[in-house]
């Protein structure tokens, strides 16, 4: 099966404070592609990172970074510094078997609402 | 690039009325586009997939008489919500991707309201 988890439903922090969002996945294939996408109030999807299942490497960019580990099944995401600019609710979704999967369907996660007060 | 805009972003019409939404693929051909569906506090839930001159394939529990896709030209498809009730209200987001293996670009999401 198929399947993103999120355990963490909301987390608030303080401005500048660092913040993790957990991402857990569950897949069969070989080959997928990891996503992280930020939905702010306004409602549109903001895509931040994808990420494919044959690289391994830690990416940073700014204060945002994303830790991939297979062994773990997990790719969380972490804002340093958080701003309340960050506030937001945060997905993390999986696309399975990239290569031959002929409509590169997204599974998504539950999402995290992300909280950064000042 | 890969920009992809949705209209209208905001409607509120009285129930049983149909209303239609327009996903267009600004500088890329869209092979296919995917509409969801988003429940306040929710995550996105899957629609139909639609690929170009192709019928949409929709997912399980969705009505295709009620919510009729359209994507006849490689940059629009069209989300028609029939006969629209108060359980139909939602944020409704379209994506598309110009090619099988290539992600998915989102638009700006429509509120529908149906009072």
């Amino acid at each position: 099966a198929q399947k993103v988890t999120q355990a963490q439903t909301e987390i608030s922090v303080v401005e500048k404070e660092d913040v993790t969002l957990d991402c857990v996945y569950e897949t069969r294939d070989t080959t997928y592609y990891l996503f992280w996408y930020k939905q702010p109030p306004s409602g549109e999807l903001v895509f931040l990172i994808r990420r494919n299942s044959f690289d391994e490497q830690n990416e940073i960019s700014g204060r945002y970074s994303w830790n991939f580990q297979k062994s773990t099944s997990s790719f969380n995401f972490t804002i340093t510094a958080s701003q309340v600019v960050d506030s937001a609710v945060y997905f993390c979704a999986l696309s399975e078997d990239w290569a031959t999967d002929s409509n590169y369907q997204l599974i998504w996660g539950a999402g995290t609402k992300l909280i950064i007060k000042p | 690039g890969a920009v992809v805009s949705q209209h209208p972003s905001w409607v509120i019409c009285k129930s049983g009325t149909s209303v239609k939404i327009e996903c267009r693929s600004l500088d890329f051909q869209a092979t296919t586009m995917f509409w969801y569906r988003q429940f306040p506090k929710q995550s996105l839930m899957l629609m139909a997939t639609s690929n170009e001159g192709s019928k949409a394939t929709y997912e399980q529990g969705v009505e295709k008489d009620k919510f009729l896709i359209n994507h006849a030209s490689l940059t629009l498809s069209t989300l028609t919500v029939t006969s629209a009730h108060p359980e139909d209200s939602s944020f409704y987001i379209c994506s598309a991707s110009q090619y099988s293996n290539q992600p998915q670009h989102f638009g700006d999401g429509t509120r529908l309201s149906i009072l």
